[in-house]
């Protein structure tokens, strides 16, 4: 099946700072999503994103499908942005099946 | 939008005993998905429905796992015996088009 890798695994910020995660895919895919989940477990959409560049206020992704990689970015970084950032994909062999990557944990020092 | 409803948020039960989650999608979402969480294993696909039918339960970890979708507008997962190897946060999300929304998921604790 398709390897989804994310990376860094783990990223320590200060408030305001910026930062850019990554996720790599194996296979060609039609579908991708960043989720972040916050501390409270609850897992939020951010991008619907299987090509181009999108941008929601601070944050904002860009995906490259033929080279098989997504980045999202995060600006002026806030406390509030801490948690688990997902990366998820989903290839043209399935019309429904989502692959996760492990996750980037985010934490946003005051 | 109410959002993807889960109930209950947290659910400790001994081992043996029957456990059921509930889920209730977006209105007018026609896919539904059953997810686990935990440490270990990640995000796993337990099953799909689409239209209140169950199209992939191969996630499924045993027989001790089944899903029902009666309705466009419910769904449970049912654990029966439960096991503490079971403890986990179970998500159930709907989707309509290519985007999947989570419920805010069911913390469960087999003792």
């Amino acid at each position: 099946g398709i390897q989804v890798e994310q990376s860094p695994p783990d990223l320590i910020l200060q408030e305001g700072a910026n930062s850019t995660l990554r996720c790599n895919f194996s296979d060609s895919v039609n579908n991708l999503q960043w989720f972040h989940q916050n501390p409270w477990g609850q897992l939020i959409n951010l991008f619907y994103i299987p090509s181009g560049t999108k941008q929601n206020g601070r944050l904002s992704a860009t995906t490259v499908a033929t080279e098989r990689y997504s980045l999202l970015y995060i600006s002026s970084s806030q406390t509030t942005d801490s948690g688990v950032y997902f990366c998820a994909v989903r290839t043209p062999g399935s019309n429904y099946k989502l692959t996760f990557g492990k996750g980037t944990l985010l934490t946003v020092n005051p | 939008d109410a959002g993807v409803i889960q109930s209950p948020r947290h659910e400790v039960t001994e081992m043996g005993q029957e456990v059921t989650l509930r889920c209730k999608p977006i209105s007018g979402h026609n896919s539904l998905f059953w997810y686990r969480q935990t440490m270990m294993r990640g995000l796993e696909l337990l099953i799909y429905f689409n239209n209140n039918v169950p199209i992939d339960d191969s996630g499924m970890p045993e027989d001790r796992f089944s899903a029902k979708m009666p309705n466009a507008s419910f769904s449970t997962l049912k654990i029966q015996p439960s096991e503490p190897r079971d403890s986990a946060v179970y998500f159930c999300a709907s989707r309509r088009g290519d985007t999947q929304y989570f419920g805010p998921g069911t913390r469960l604790t087999v003792l």
